[in-house]
């Protein structure tokens, strides 16, 4: 079974610019979310999705933006990019399910670097 | 709201040695909890899990036992390799939320030395 992969590994940008990063679902997961993960810091939840609907946020404002296709492939969408985005950005897939089942384990992909200049 | 506070690193140890890292959370409803690693250039990667009271999680050397009394879920191995090295992280998921979203601590950078 693939994993999760992240598009692109590495970018740079300039204050005020849009953003649009790419995430494939690991095979058989239904479920993607999106984490911030600031330097030196834990990863922050920005989103999910489920059956193309966003399906939760934290604490991020609407600027970010996101997508979920039929193949359960994602976008993470910036806009204004400000300083402060510059993060780590990792997709993760799941399948929904209960407690008790192996469903609901995030697997995460490499993420994607955004250096916002 | 939801949180988790770990032990603050860096950790140094020796190769062999014991390795604990401290993780007590905060939540409303009854969470289950993990511990990922984040290894140089990597993304974050399930090491384990345990869903209710009592239950031990382990994979490769590593255990920690979800304790509800005390609110914690230590990190434990008793014998550290230099391949060990990397960032832990502390989470729950809290089904009682209306997210049901990982919460991560910040994080403990662990260097094992020959």
């Amino acid at each position: 079974e693939t994993g999760v992969t992240q598009s692109p590994t590495h970018l740079i940008k300039t204050r005020g610019q849009q953003v649009t990063l790419r995430c494939s679902s690991q095979s058989g997961h239904n479920t993607v979310s999106w984490y911030q993960q600031a330097l030196g810091q834990g990863p922050q939840f920005i989103f999910q999705y489920y059956r193309e609907e966003e399906n939760g946020r934290g604490n991020f404002p609407p600027r970010f933006s996101g997508l979920q296709f039929p193949n359960y492939s994602s976008e993470l969408n910036v806009n204004a990019l400000e300083l402060d985005d510059s993060a780590l950005y990792l997709c993760a897939s799941s399948l929904a399910g209960g407690r008790g089942s192996g469903a609901n384990v995030l697997t995460f992909g490499a993420g994607s670097r955004l250096t916002v200049l | 709201g939801d949180s988790v506070t770990q032990m603050e690193g860096p950790v140094t140890l020796s190769e062999e040695a014991f390795l604990t890292i401290n993780c007590t959370y905060t939540a409303t409803g009854y969470p289950s909890l993990f511990w990922y690693v984040q290894y140089p250039g990597e993304g974050l990667q399930l090491l384990l899990k345990a869903t209710k009271a009592d239950d031990k999680g382990s994979n490769k050397g590593f255990e920690a036992t979800y304790r509800k009394e005390t609110t914690s879920f230590h990190l434990e191995k008793g014998s550290v390799q230099v391949s060990d090295s990397a960032v832990y992280f502390c989470a729950l998921k809290d089904y009682g939320g209306s997210q049901g979203n990982l919460i991560f601590g910040k994080g403990t950078k662990l260097s094992v030395k020959p």
